[in-house]
C-alpha cells in the first residue's frame, strides 16, 4: 500500500523569506504523480503544483518549486519570497498512475504560518 | 462558475441520527470523491465514483453509504451517526482518473455528532 508522510506538523517563516516543506512517500509503482495542495483558512483545497514521476525535471509554478528525489522517495515544496497569503495548511498527495480511479493519498499536512 | 458545491456547510447531529451530505459539480467531471479530514490524519478517502453508475470503497467506508445520482451529483449518507464521524467532509471531482490528476474540491462540510 502506498503511504505519504509529512513529518513537520507546523512551520513558520518570515515574510519574503524561503521555506521548504518536506514529504516522503512509499510505493512500488513506477508510474505515479505527486501533488502539493494548499488549504487556506477558508478550507477550500487548491492545487499548488504537480509532478509526474517519469519527469526528471522539477516542477515550478511561480514562487513554488519542488525538489523531487525519486530514488529517495522524497518530494519537498519550496516557497520563495513568502507572502502572508501563503499562510495555510499544505498537503502532499500521491496518485497511482496505473489506476484509473484518480484517488489521491494524502499526507498528514503541514501548517505554515507566514509572519509579517 | 460554481465548481463543486456541498450542502450543508455545518451540521450538528445526535448519536444515532441519519443525514445526507449533498455534492454537485458543474464541470462535467466523470469522477467524484468523498474525503474526511481529521486533525493529524490528513484527508482520507471514504468512497469514490470513477464514473457515473459506479461507486467503490475507499480507505474508511464503514458507517457510510453513497449514491451517484447522475453525472453531476454524488451524495454521502450517514445512516446512524456516531461521535467518531465528527469530522470535516470534502467532496471532490476530476475529469477522469488520471488525465491531469487535479482534484477540484468543495468548501467542506463540518459535521459534529454529539
Amino acid at each position: 500500500a502506498q503511504t505519504v508522510t509529512q513529518s513537520q506538523p507546523e512551520m513558520s517563516v518570515q515574510e519574503a523569506e524561503t521555506v521548504t516543506l518536506s514529504c516522503t512517500y512509499d510505493t512500488s509503482e513506477s508510474n505515479y504523480y505527486l501533488f502539493w495542495y494548499k488549504q487556506p483558512p477558508s478550507r477550500q483545497m487548491i492545487l499548488v503544483i504537480r509532478q509526474e514521476a517519469y519527469k526528471q525535471q522539477n516542477a515550478t509554478e511561480n514562487r513554488f518549486s519542488v525538489n523531487f528525489q525519486k530514488a529517495a522517495k522524497s518530494f519537498s515544496l519550496k516557497i520563495s519570497d513568502s507572502q502572508l497569503g501563503d499562510t495555510a495548511m499544505y498537503f502532499c498527495a500521491f496518485m497511482d498512475g496505473s489506476s484509473n480511479t484518480g484517488k489521491l493519498i494524502f499526507g498528514q499536512g503541514t501548517t505554515l504560518q507566514v509572519k509579517p | 462558475n460554481a465548481g463543486v458545491t456541498q450542502t450543508p456547510k455545518f451540521q450538528v447531529l445526535k448519536t444515532g441520527q441519519s443525514m445526507t451530505l449533498q455534492c454537485a459539480q458543474d464541470m462535467n467531471h466523470n469522477s467524484m470523491y468523498w474525503y474526511r479530514q481529521d486533525p493529524g490524519m490528513g484527508l482520507r478517502l471514504i468512497y469514490y465514483s470513477a464514473s457515473e453508475g459506479t461507486t467503490d470503497k475507499g480507505e474508511v467506508p464503514n458507517g457510510y453509504n453513497v449514491s451517484r445520482l447522475n453525472k453531476r451529483e454524488f451524495s454521502l449518507r450517514l445512516e446512524s451517526a456516531a461521535p467518531s464521524q465528527t469530522s470535516v467532509y470534502f467532496c471532490a471531482s476530476s475529469f477522469s482518473g488520471t488525465s491531469t490528476g487535479e482534484l477540484f474540491f468543495g468548501e467542506g462540510s463540518r459535521l459534529t455528532v454529539l
